[in-house]
């Protein structure tokens, strides 16, 4: 099954708080994780990314937490401020393809 | 700079015509893809491509067809056949490497009514 389950859909956080964003596979065939970062109007950046043979990579304020047995991954975000209110997305890469597939996405929303 | 470019930013049609939508990149990525994305559905495969003359269908290439003649351009159509075309569409490329990240444009919002 080619999905990448993200939840939840909307989350409001307060500022100094932690952000967490979930996502699940099924597909074990996946063998890359990002997660991008979305602006009104703007397309995708990446904001970081894991490969599954990795439990944790932290890039300054931004965590993924990766558990390959339960086929989950997660971002947490510390100290959230006001700018980092955006859409956020999960992704998987197959392996030895280049077909990348994206959850439904997560309106963060940190109150100042 | 190096990036993507998609042209229009909006796009406005009458139902039943065809439209092609724009994508060119400078970034010497073999790669390209095009996504849809709606509210609440986060970004869908429409059809990737990984080198020029080949593209394969993403998960929803029903009602669209694209063409990939040059490296930096991968244009998408969408055709009258597609029936919900109004839609954000986002471009991407792609580099070599099993860690290279999609660079995307600022898309294109297209109408039809």
């Amino acid at each position: 099954q080619q999905q990448v389950k993200q939840s939840p859909q909307s989350l409001i956080v307060q500022k100094g708080g932690i952000s967490i964003i979930n996502c699940a596979y099924e597909n074990t065939a996946f063998d890359y994780f990002p997660w991008y970062q979305q602006f009104p109007g703007k397309g995708p950046a990446l904001l970081i990314a894991i490969r599954p043979d990795v439990s944790e990579k932290k890039e300054g304020r931004f965590t993924i937490s990766f558990n390959k047995s339960a086929k989950q991954f997660s971002l947490h975000i510390m100290d959230s401020q006001p700018g980092d209110s955006a859409t956020y997305f999960c992704a998987a890469k197959l392996n030895r393809d280049d077909k990348i597939i994206f959850g439904k996405g997560t309106r963060l929303h940190i109150l100042p | 700079d190096g990036g993507i470019t998609q042209s229009p930013k909006y796009l406005f049609r009458k139902e039943g015509q065809n439209v092609t939508l724009s994508c060119e990149q400078n970034l010497n990525h073999d790669a390209m893809y095009w996504y849809r994305q709606d509210p609440g559905q986060g970004l869908r495969l429409i059809y990737y491509s990984q080198i020029v003359n080949d593209f394969q269908k993403g998960d929803i290439a029903e009602g669209y067809s694209v063409s990939r003649e040059k490296k930096e351009s991968f244009p998408l159509t969408v055709t009258s056949a597609q029936k919900n075309p109004t839609a954000f569409y986002l471009c991407a490329s792609r580099g070599q490497g099993w860690n290279s990240p999609l660079h995307f444009g600022n898309g294109t919002r297209l109408t039809v009514t």
